[in-house]
């Protein structure tokens, strides 16, 4: 099983600031067959990015992903008030899927 | 888009079993797979498994074999997730969640959740 370690763990930043989350493999993903969500409280998680850096559809082009092998990383360019949430990576590169443990974005 | 619609919060007693359905309207039912994702309360999102309608195949992880089952009605577009030998720590919002394919990739639609409450 791929686990994944997403840093930090909270994340406490001003509007308009720049977000820099982190999801660490513990073995390199499959052709980069990572996904990042957006999750808020009492809501269904909402995908963001597949395959490391391709936004989902609707999602605004603030949101933006990188990376490949073990390192992956998700940037919200210029922090939103409603971009409040836990955010989640997720491996399907093994059959296995595999979640992280999230970030919790705060806005300041 | 597809939308998912699970039944409603369910309370259950230790050693029990729940079943939670999760229906699909718009698509087409057997072109993807279905798969469950539960958050215990102040946890993480944790990947239960999942089904592909068309063939009936089933994937779980090592954790969750031999206590989920997870089924499908193609004349309903319906999917169920039964859960058995329940634990307290097994209390927890119960999400179904759609892939647009056949397989086992992300995730693009939600279900809106179930509450499942286990206690004695």
């Amino acid at each position: 099983e791929i686990v994944l370690t997403q840093s930090p763990g909270t994340l406490s930043l001003s509007p308009g600031e720049r977000a820099t989350l982190s999801c660490r493999a513990s073995q390199s993903v499959t052709s980069s067959f990572l996904a990042w969500y957006q999750h808020k409280p009492g809501q269904a998680p909402r995908l963001l990015i597949y395959g490391a850096s391709s936004r989902a559809t609707g999602i605004p082009d603030r949101f933006s992903g990188s990376g490949s092998g073990k390192d992956f990383t998700l940037t919200i360019s210029t922090l939103e008030p409603e971009d409040s949430a836990v955010y989640y990576c997720q491996q399907y590169g093994s059959s296995s899927l595999t979640f992280g443990g999230g970030t919790k974005v705060e806005i300041k | 888009q597809v939308q998912l619609v699970q039944s409603g919060a369910e309370v259950k007693k230790p050693r029990s079993s729940v079943k939670v359905s999760c229906k699909a309207s718009g698509g087409t039912f057997s072109a993807y797979s279905i798969s469950w994702v539960r958050q215990a309360p102040g946890q993480g999102l944790e990947w239960m498994g999942g089904i592909i309608p068309l063939f009936g195949s089933t994937n779980y992880p090592q954790k969750f074999q031999g206590r989920v089952t997870i089924t499908a009605d193609m004349s309903t577009s319906t999917t169920y997730m039964e859960l058995r030998s329940l634990t307290p720590e097994d209390t927890a919002v119960y999400y179904c969640a759609r892939c647009d394919r056949s397989g086992w990739y992300y995730f693009e639609d939600w279900g809106q959740g179930t509450l499942v409450t286990v206690s004695s």
